[in-house]
């Protein structure tokens, strides 16, 4: 699976947008982008994801550059309950590879009052 | 539905202890997985199933053995317990594009 970066922390006013950035110039074209995001020390969530086209779902939109070397984590209006680490991962979901996720380091969000 | 579900939510173990975790999910998912979380760091996949009666190591398998005898269930057993499986504990059930994960169980090895 191609590996992926993003920066280690960012700051976000309550109610503007987050932007989450993520690196993954290693793309095959089997491959999916998603997004997850840890709140304290819970379980992982899902947020979306995405092949080519930019998606969008209630959590946050997914914009994928055209070469798909590159996406975007959007957070219209972030809010407190937002901080948490996002997790970018490019991962393939054919055969029997679903549930081999592998998880970076990924990006502390705070969201700031 | 209740989702993922994992038993105990805290255990302390001693060293050369064994123990099973527990990890069940009712949304009848073919796919399930077990992850460790160490302070500070991201998940690493301990061991995966696709389907009852089909396991298979992940990066981080030993010390750890699966079985996977119910769509439903995927117990995780710690054979003899080490001051290194001091974690986080989390399983999860995936279809083909979420994976749902439980609360975690948080694991001490004095």
């Amino acid at each position: 699976d191609a590996k992926t970066t993003q920066p280690p922390s960012m700051d976000c006013a309550e109610g503007r947008a987050a932007n989450l950035p993520c690196n993954h110039s290693t793309i095959s074209g089997n491959e999916y982008v998603y997004w997850y995001r840890q709140i304290h020390s819970q379980g992982p969530q899902y947020i979306i994801h995405g092949l080519k086209n930019n998606e969008t779902n209630e959590m946050a939109s997914l914009i994928i550059t055209e070469d798909r070397k590159s996406s975007t984590l959007i957070l219209p209006h972030a809010t407190l309950r937002d901080t948490a680490v996002y997790y970018c991962i490019v991962f393939n979901a054919g055969g029997t590879s679903y549930g081999k996720l592998t998880f970076g380091q990924g990006t502390i969000l705070t969201v700031h009052p | 539905n209740a989702g993922v579900t994992q038993t105990p939510k805290f255990q302390v173990l001693k060293t050369g202890q064994s123990m099973t975790l527990q990890c069940a999910q009712d949304m009848n998912h073919e796919y399930m997985s077990w992850y460790r979380q160490d302070p500070g760091m991201g998940l690493r996949l301990i061991h995966y199933s696709v389907g009852a009666g089909i396991t298979d190591q992940g990066e981080v398998p030993n010390g750890y053995n699966v079985s996977r005898s119910t769509t439903e269930d995927f117990p995780l057993r710690l054979l003899s317990a080490a001051p290194s499986q001091t974690s986080v504990y989390f399983c999860a059930s995936s279809n083909r594009h979420e994976q749902y994960f439980g609360p975690g169980t948080r694991l001490t090895v004095t």
